[in-house]
């Protein structure tokens, strides 16, 4: 079945950019999801991306997808505290997914100040 | 729009005890799922369904049962509880497949 990993961890000062990386397996996949889980709290739609694209923009949120090396990542701008929270990568199995998403371990962001 | 509703937000168990996990959903979403999240160990499938009536197994199905009686409803049930199965539980609804998850807040259970 499909695999999804990320880092753990990434650790980046207030008002850097924090780049979140997720590689996966299955190179059918058609949607590409990024989630953000802040404590206590269920996962919240960030932005996802369509296996046709290369690059997805949304405010301070870039996606790149390499559709060849099978790699996705987050681009977080000018990060703030608030943006401290675990990031979890989801991928869509080719087939349509009725069974629902592929989901990596999440990487935890954590903000210096 | 509430949107994707869990309840309890928490619940202690001792060993062999049962009980039944709920989820509503008032968007009339086609599909349901529940996943179980554990440290380290990311999202789980538990259990899914495409449709009211259907149910399906996912990654991780042994000791829970569900049930999909109303469109809207889905129910995760524990005939008897593990320590294993202390987690968070969270429940998501989508329209169709190729769309977003829409997750609830999470039930923290604990098993002793």
């Amino acid at each position: 079945g499909e695999d999804v990993e990320q880092s753990l961890f990434l650790s980046v000062r207030e008002g850097d950019s924090s780049v979140i990386n997720c590689t996966y397996t299955d190179s059918s996949s058609t949607y590409l999801y990024w989630y953000k889980q802040e404590p206590g709290a269920g996962l919240q739609l960030l932005t996802y991306i369509f296996s046709n694209m290369d690059m997805k923009q949304d405010q301070r949120l870039t996606v790149l997808l390499n559709k060849k090396d099978k790699h996705l990542s987050l681009r977080i701008a000018d990060t703030q505290t608030g943006d401290s929270a675990i990031y979890f990568c989801a991928v869509e199995p080719s087939g349509g997914g009725a069974d629902g998403l592929t989901f990596g371990k999440g990487t935890h962001l954590i903000i210096q100040p | 729009n509430a949107g994707v509703t869990q309840t309890p937000k928490f619940r202690v168990l001792k060993t062999g005890q049962s009980m039944t996990l709920l989820c509503a959903q008032d968007m009339n979403h086609e599909y349901m799922y529940w996943y179980r999240q554990d440290p380290g160990m990311g999202l789980r499938l538990i259990h899914y369904s495409v449709g009211e009536g259907t149910t399906a197994k996912g990654e991780v199905p042994d000791g829970y049962n569900v049930s999909r009686l109303k469109k809207q409803n889905f129910l995760l049930g524990l005939e008897s509880a593990a320590p294993s199965q202390t987690s968070v539980y969270f429940c998501a609804s989508t329209r169709r497949g190729n769309s977003p998850l829409h997750f609830g807040n999470g039930t923290r259970l604990t098993v002793t």
